[in-house]
């Protein structure tokens, strides 16, 4: 069974460009969250989905990122404009349950704005 | 949730044992002791989760104390593909949102 992958593996964008990032979970995955992890810092929650809607986006650092999940399955995160504190990793993990301590990572894309 | 404490950074040696110490002096009764493992250019993998006395898999073992104030994550006989980042999730469930909060973990260096 394919774990979670995500899309670009590396993303290299100037300031004030757009990127968008993509995940897709572990078929079957009704729960699907994106972590970041930005220079120096720890593993941030940004959001989850459950299907195709946003169960807590808490975690959304401003109105740049917009995420998506249309028809419940893979996920996008779009960052426009990308400013320079946006680099980092950005994780997607997906689960079978909701509240899971067990959440499946892909490897990761790492975003570096210029 | 529960705040946690652990090392920095760990060096070892093949074929040693190694034991990683995640203290949690406000644990409450409800929460779970989880340890997720994080090897360089991947995610983070859920390894062990515990709620008292020792857990073990393939993977490690989880000693938890009596007072469960703190816990101890122990690899047998390390291997340099052991070389990753260790963290210590203390709380009763991520809830609904799913939200784990990481904190730095621990850098184990693996050496041969």
């Amino acid at each position: 069974e394919a774990g979670v992958t995500q899309f670009p593996s590396h993303s290299v964008i100037e300031k004030g460009q757009t990127v968008t990032l993509r995940c897709d979970p572990i078929s079957g995955h009704d729960n699907l969250y994106w972590y970041r992890r930005v220079m120096g810092k720890e593993i941030k929650f940004l959001l989850h989905f459950v299907k195709e809607s946003k169960q807590d986006e808490s975690g959304m650092p401003n109105n740049r990122f917009l995420a998506e999940r249309t028809g419940g399955t893979y996920s996008t995160l779009k960052v426009q404009p990308a400013e320079l504190e946006d680099s980092g990793v950005y994780f997607c993990a997906s689960s079978q349950a909701a509240g899971a301590w067990e959440q499946y990572f892909g490897p990761g894309t790492r975003l570096t704005v210029t | 949730l529960a705040k946690t404490t652990q090392p920095i950074s760990m060096d070892s040696y093949e074929g040693q044992e190694v034991n990683i110490t995640c203290s949690h002096n406000n644990i409450a009764t409800n929460d779970y002791i989880t340890w997720y493992q994080q090897f360089p250019s991947q995610g983070p993998r859920f390894i062990i989760q515990g709620y008292k006395t020792k857990v073990t898999n393939e993977v490690a073992s989880l000693f938890i104390p009596a007072d469960r104030k703190s816990s101890t994550l122990s690899l047998p006989r390390v291997s340099l593909s052991d070389t990753a980042v260790y963290y210590c999730l203390v709380g009763d469930g991520p809830g609904n949102t799913g939200k784990l909060i990481f904190g730095q973990g621990t850098t184990l260096q693996v050496k041969p």
